[in-house]
């Protein structure tokens, strides 16, 4: 079964681009979490999906981060306008929601640098 | 709110050495407790959890952890390494029922020399 996936990969661009990171979770998973990971912070929970409802968005660091899930298969994570402050590592983790917390799989992760 | 501390940013140790990886946690209950790997360039993979029972938890790769309430801890060992265990290590806590967020620790390095 393919796991988590996630596109692109790398992504490099200027300060002030929209970005748009892609997410598939693995079929079957009803949860779906967006991290985002850097040296200085950490591993860090941005949001998190259930049954494509928004749960806890407490981790968005502010209004120029959006995240989307239109249906079971898909979720995207903008950032708009980008800052140079974002280059990090964006990691999508989806899970079949269970009691009371069952094993979060995580993608490959996409490399984000904002110049 | 709950917290993970991770005292060791950087751990190396020889191959077939014995491993433990402290964390501590801070909570008013028992969390849920896990442990996590990244190799490089991956995404983390799950070692083992801590929901309640035995205190003495086995997972994957021959790792196990210790849950200790007196301590907060939950360390998690290996008896004898492989260099394929070069990787970093995450600790992370639940406590919410109904909400799956997890907290994570900083993360252990892990070095293994020959």
């Amino acid at each position: 079964d393919a796991g988590v996936i996630q596109s692109p990969r790398h992504e490099v661009t200027e300060m002030g681009q929209e970005v748009t990171l892609r997410c598939k979770p693995i079929s079957g998973h009803n949860s779906l979490f967006w991290y985002r990971q850097t040296m200085m912070r950490g591993l860090e929970l941005l949001i998190y999906f259930n049954n494509n409802v928004p749960i806890d968005d407490s981790g968005m660091p502010e209004d120029r981060f959006s995240a989307k899930m239109p249906n079971a298969s898909f979720s995207t994570l903008k950032i708009q306008p980008s800052e140079p402050r974002d280059s990090a590592v964006y990691f999508c983790a989806s899970s079949r929601a269970g009691t009371p917390y069952n094993e979060q799989f995580f993608g490959p992760g996409t490399r984000l640098t904002v110049l | 709110a709950q917290s993970v501390t991770q005292p060791d940013i950087h751990i190396t140790v020889s191959e077939g050495a014995s491993l433990e990886l402290r964390c501590n946690y801070s909570y008013g209950a028992t969390p849920y407790l896990f442990w996590y790997v990244q190799s490089p360039g991956q995404g983390l993979q799950l070692l083992l959890k801590y929901f309640s029972g035995d205190t003495l938890v086995q997972g994957i790769k021959g790792f196990e952890a210790e849950f200790k309430r007196s301590q907060s801890s939950f360390n998690l060992r290996k008896p004898s390494v492989h260099w394929s265990d070069a990787a970093e290590y995450f600790c992370a806590v639940g406590v919410e029922f109904g909400n799956e967020k997890l907290t994570f620790g900083t993360g252990t390095r892990l070095t293994i020399i020959p």
